[in-house]
């Protein structure tokens, strides 16, 4: 039972450059989520799904797109990477809306 | 529009201490109040998760209270030991969403 999985680890990208992070829970889970942390900040939503086949915004999408095409996997893609999107980015899942939320080791991505 | 405040940003006790972490919201109209931990270059983990309608949880040497009316929830660590330090961070959860304070840094000194 590995829980909630993030690939890849660290990663650092041009600007412009594209890129796809991928997320896997195995506790079949019916939400997912994505978050972005920043220095100083708390984490902050960008996108969510409360099933397979459904995707919503959150508080920070934009630069944002995802994908729920399967239950146990939540992508975030990132078409032109921007500076601003330099921070360490979090997969979560939960059974539902107000249960414990199940967090990855994070993600950490540079944009130079 | 709901906002989550946690003071101190920092705090450094001798082991042994009880201590009590701070988290204030703007908006009573919650779900949930969660508390979670993080360690340096990890994910989170979970620590208690207080129901809107309650007033406390407790886990082991923790314990967490709520007061919906006040916007204020603590977070008590008795007998705090050198294991315990990392950020501890809260967050409500409203309309599928947790909107998360900044994190208190605690640091348990030998």
């Amino acid at each position: 039972n590995a829980g909630v999985t993030q690939t890849p680890k660290f990663r650092v990208l041009k600007t412009g450059q594209s890129m796809t992070l991928l997320c896997a829970q195995d506790m079949n889970h019916e939400y997912m989520y994505w978050y972005r942390q920043d220095p100083g900040m708390g984490l902050r939503l960008i996108h969510y799904s409360v099933g397979e086949g459904t995707t919503a915004k959150g508080e920070v999408p934009d630069g944002y797109n995802v994908s729920r095409l399967k239950k146990q996997n939540f992508l975030l893609g990132l078409e032109s990477a921007a500076p601003s999107q330099t921070s360490v980015y979090f997969c979560a899942s939960s059974y539902s809306t107000g249960t414990e939320q199940y967090f990855g080791p994070g993600t950490r991505l540079t944009v130079t | 529009k709901q906002e989550v405040t946690q003071i101190p940003a920092a705090l450094s006790v001798p082991e042994g201490e009880n201590l009590v972490l701070n988290c204030s919201f703007t908006d009573s109209a919650i779900y949930n109040l969660q508390w979670f931990r993080q360690d340096p270059g990890k994910g989170l983990t979970s620590l208690l998760l207080i129901q809107s309608s309650q007033r406390e949880q407790t886990s082991g040497r923790l314990n967490a209270s709520l007061d919906k009316s006040s916007g204020r929830s603590t977070l008590y660590i008795a007998a705090s030991q050198p294991g315990d330090s990392a950020t501890y961070l809260c967050a409500v959860e409203g309309n599928y969403q947790l909107i998360w304070g900044a994190g208190t840094k605690l640091i348990i000194k030998p």
